[in-house]
């Protein structure tokens, strides 16, 4: 069973402070790795889509990055503002017959003002 | 962009009737659906993956005559939980995926309480 696990499960932070967070997964049956952030009430809305080893990609004041080799990846939000606060899910793609997605438990952030 | 719209977003219901959430995806045709439950601090959990047209595909362990998914048209999947019980209480989401890319755009979620 893959299993893709993300810390921390929580965290507050102060408006204007940095933060990251990881996403775990096994390297094996690797096809992307997905990023989401989804707020209260609303749709998960996606941020990134990686796919090659060394992959950075970035949106306004966040970013991600991935290792393939080590199973890894990191989600960095720089000058975090109150409107980040929502829950940042990633989502490993593999393909097994059709392409799923094996979610995280997701990191809960929360940006004090 | 894609737009995916589920509801209801909030249902109750009583215990041993059923209950029907539907998907529908608004701007785009979606052969392919997918259907997740996430329990209380727990991920989301891929319990189908609905086709247009033929049969879903059940996650090991997802019984599929009491979560019954049809697809039977290119932007609308429906899941009926039949005769609910409180374990069936849970968050159900939908997401559809994008035709030309491996994106998936994702329904806003529908809560369930069995009483």
């Amino acid at each position: 069973i893959l299993n893709v696990e993300q810390s921390p499960q929580s965290l507050h932070v102060q408006e204007g402070d940095s933060t990251n967070f990881t996403c775990s997964f096994p390297s094996s049956n690797f096809y992307a790795l997905h990023w989401y952030r989804w707020e209260t009430a609303k749709s998960p809305e996606a941020l990134f889509v990686m796919t090659l080893n060394g992959d950075e990609k970035k949106k306004g004041r966040i970013s991600a990055t991935l290792n393939t080799k080590e199973g890894y990846s990191y989600l960095y939000i720089k000058g975090s503002q109150p409107e980040d606060s929502a829950t940042y899910l990633c989502a490993l793609g593999v393909t097994s017959g059709t392409y799923k997605y094996i979610f995280g438990t997701g990191t809960r952030l929360k940006v004090l003002a | 962009g894609a737009v995916v719209s589920q509801h209801p977003s909030r249902v109750i219901c009583k215990s041993g009737t059923s209950v029907k959430i539907e998907c529908r995806s608004l701007d785009f045709q979606a052969t392919t659906m997918f259907w997740y439950r996430q329990f209380p601090k727990k991920s989301l959990m891929l319990m189908a993956t609905s086709n247009e047209g033929s049969k879903a595909t059940y996650e090991q362990g997802v019984e599929k005559d009491k979560f019954l998914i049809n697809h039977a048209s290119l932007t609308l999947s429906t899941l009926t939980v039949t005769s609910a019980h409180p374990e069936d209480s849970s968050f159900y989401i939908c997401s559809a995926r994008q035709p030309d890319n491996y994106g998936y755009t994702f329904g806003s979620g529908t809560r369930l309480t069995v009483v």
